[in-house]
């Protein structure tokens, strides 16, 4: 069964103070994993996929990368603004239409002024 | 790009009570799927059409879920005899094939049963 751990389940950082969150994933086999950011009370707001390891993207502050077992989501320099929840998903590619994501629990991060 | 729609954001029923929530998605998705999210977790899968029909069911959902998609346009989900377990915010998310993966996510619908 696809599982998606994703880990601190909660990180507190200064403004400025760079850090990782964590993604492990099991799947037979990898289509896609996705980041997803989330405000409190709204849906998710896609952020990037990766699809092979090796794999990086960046957007401003955030950047993902890819293993064939975990992604990181690096955030350099962080401000206010980037506290939210980040979710992690898999999408398994068994050859089937669906192409469901596979969620993991999240990391909820809050960056101090 | 509007993005995709969700109504109501909110509502509160009373137990026993039937509710049910729209999705609009991105003009031109042929794939929709509705998500369900409790606090504290990440969402889960419920359901996907490709366009009218109706593909993939998870076993979340119960003989009270329902689900449409007339004409492969707007979705609905319908929640039969709602409990209070039922408590949660109802994602809408939709994907166009020919032009990448993504998945975009509504704001959701919060459900809460009194």
């Amino acid at each position: 069964e696809d599982q998606v751990t994703q880990s601190p389940e909660a990180l507190r950082l200064q403004e400025g103070e760079s850090s990782s969150l964590n993604c492990s994933y099991t799947v037979s086999g990898l289509r896609g994993l996705f980041w997803y950011r989330q405000d409190p009370g709204k849906g998710p707001e896609f952020l990037f996929t990766l699809y092979s390891a090796g794999e990086e993207k960046e957007k401003e502050r955030l950047k993902a990368t890819l293993t064939k077992k975990e992604s990181f989501l690096h955030i350099t320099a962080p401000k206010p603004e980037d506290s939210a929840t980040y979710l992690c998903a898999v999408q398994e590619n068994y050859g089937g239409a669906t192409n469901k994501l596979i969620f993991g629990t999240g990391t909820l991060l809050a960056v101090q002024p | 790009d509007t993005g995709v729609s969700q109504d109501p954001r909110h509502k509160i029923t009373k137990r026993g009570q039937n509710v049910t929530f729209r999705c609009d998605p991105i003009s031109e998705h042929n794939r929709l799927y509705w998500y369900r999210q409790t606090l504290g977790q990440g969402p889960e899968f419920l359901t996907y059409f490709q366009n009218e029909a109706q593909l993939e069911k998870s076993r979340l959902l119960s003989d009270r879920f329902s689900a449409e998609r007339p004409k492969g346009s707007f979705s609905t989900l319908e929640i039969q005899r709602t409990e209070q377990g039922d408590s949660a915010m109802y994602l809408c998310a939709s994907r166009e094939v020919r032009n990448g993966n993504t998945i975009y996510f509504g704001e959701g619908s919060w459900l809460t049963v009194v």
